[in-house]
């Protein structure tokens, strides 16, 4: 089943803060958060593990509360090159993900 | 470059051809992951092998479509009688197959079925 996110989109200014949560039906082995921009391929941003630690990348962070079957993506201080969609994707098992229909976020300077 | 590589990167098609598209792995990857994405859409899963063995098909996988790896590098999917409802990106990623699993994509073909 589809993990959900929310919100679907957002519109910060440069230098804004931004949360960007995902949330599963399905017990999580894993979250996977990549960020894809217009016409190119999802770039891989960093993985969450059940019982793991919470995450950096530059000024993104990200946590994984096993509870509530749900992650959240911290973006600090964005910068224009933020701009994209952002994708969780569950992984169920150490196989497949499936992945959430996606945050469209915009950075306005 | 040693990421994922995927060959071509655009493909135009009639409706009723078949159409064969390439992916190459990171080397040292064992698993490989096909998915499909349409527009504003995340990506959905198709199918995944570990080293040649095709270990998981999607239901979305109709018939038409058939994915190998025949020596546990590159991979090939075909879809043979095109549709209009094929038309999408269709990506390829490729993991270690440890803890984890972190899977790169490849840049994608890009199919539309005219």
């Amino acid at each position: 089943q589809q993990p959900v996110q929310s919100p679907q989109a957002v519109i910060l200014r440069e230098g804004e803060d931004a949360v960007i949560n995902c949330s599963s039906s399905k017990a999580l082995y894993s979250v996977h958060w990549y960020r894809q921009k217009h016409g190119e391929a999802p770039v891989f941003l960093m993985i969450l593990l059940k019982g793991g630690e919470q995450m950096r990348h530059e000024k993104i962070s990200a946590s994984f509360n096993e509870k509530k079957q749900q992650s959240s993506l911290y973006l600090t201080a964005s910068q224009l090159s933020y701009s994209g969609t952002y994708f969780c994707g569950a992984g169920q098992g150490a196989q497949k993900l499936v992945f959430g229909q996606g945050t469209r976020l915009t950075i306005n300077p | 470059d040693t990421g994922v590589s995927q060959d071509p990167r655009h493909k135009i098609t009639k409706r009723g051809q078949n159409v064969t598209f390439r992916c190459d792995p990171i080397s040292e990857h064992n698993r490989l992951y096909w998915y499909r994405q349409t527009l504003g859409q995340g990506p959905e899963f198709l199918t995944y092998f570990q080293n040649e063995a095709q270990l998981e098909k999607s239901r979305l996988l109709s018939d038409r479509f058939s994915a190998e790896r025949p020596k546990g590098s590159f991979s090939t999917l075909e879809i043979q009688r095109t549709e209009q409802g094929d038309s999408a990106m269709y990506l390829c990623a490729s993991s270690k197959g440890i803890l984890g699993n972190e899977q790169f994509f490849g840049p994608g073909t890009r199919l539309t079925v005219l």
